[in-house]
């Protein structure tokens, strides 16, 4: 199972909104609701942004937004602040019954 | 509320064998599946496995296929990962998190991560 593609840096200022990327396949991504996106600070343990394509955990601010359309999902942050700036994973169910995450993207706050 | 504890850091020498311990508070234990995830140094996140508490169903990553055993123990609500026949390239923080009871997704509890080197 290979990596799903991500974008490995995005960049922006504050206050503006990015969109990371996360493609896959009609195995994973394209047929399956269960696309997650976690982000990771430096030497902590992942937390999760968005679940399921486009739900928020209780507790994630309304600035992370999710979406699919084919075979690729988004995770869109708006009205950028510094702490938002992290690793940024997208991960998806399979058809084999496996989990596969992206490479990882790398958010810069300018 | 929900908390997962794993075990220590471990070195090992390639070709040894390490097993990481992951002990669940906070929910029924039964109710859900661990996962496991490892991230080699300055590397990005790897999917190795998943097993159900309830039933101990699993599934895992297919590169690791045969070299890695997951199990659990209802009785102490803990998780256990094992991984043998290491490598150099095994280094890595391997975290456990809580899953979905029938399906490797949803990790929204995490566990500390539990450092493992291995090294002649």
């Amino acid at each position: 199972q290979s990596a799903l593609t991500q974008p490995a840096s995005v960049s922006g200022s504050p206050g503006q909104s990015i969109t990371i990327s996360c493609t896959g396949t009609s195995s994973d991504v394209g047929d399956y609701n269960y696309v997650s996106w976690y982000q990771q600070h430096p030497g902590k343990a992942p937390k999760v942004m968005i679940y399921d394509v486009t739900k928020r955990p209780s507790g994630v601010s309304t600035r992370f937004s999710g979406s699919k359309s084919g075979n690729t999902a988004s995770l869109t942050i708006s009205g950028l602040q510094a702490e938002d700036e992290a690793h940024y994973y997208c991960s998806s169910y399979t058809s084999s019954f496996t989990l596969v995450f992206g490479g990882g993207t790398k958010l810069t706050v300018l | 509320q929900v908390q997962l504890v794993q075990s220590g850091a471990e070195v090992k020498k390639p070709g040894a064998s390490v097993k990481v311990s992951c002990k669940a508070s906070g929910y029924i234990f039964t109710n859900y599946g661990i996962t496991w995830v490892r991230q080699a140094p300055g590397q990005g996140l790897e999917w190795m496995g998943w097993i159900s508490a309830s039933n101990g169903d699993t599934s895992f990553a297919q590169k690791l296929q045969g070299r890695v055993t997951m199990t659990t123990d209802t009785s102490t609500s803990t998780a256990y990962m094992e991984l043998k026949s290491l490598r150099s390239d095994d280094t890595a923080v391997y975290f456990c998190a809580r899953a979905r009871p029938t399906t490797p997704t949803l990790f929204v509890y995490w566990g500390q991560g539990t450092l493992v080197t291995v090294s002649s």
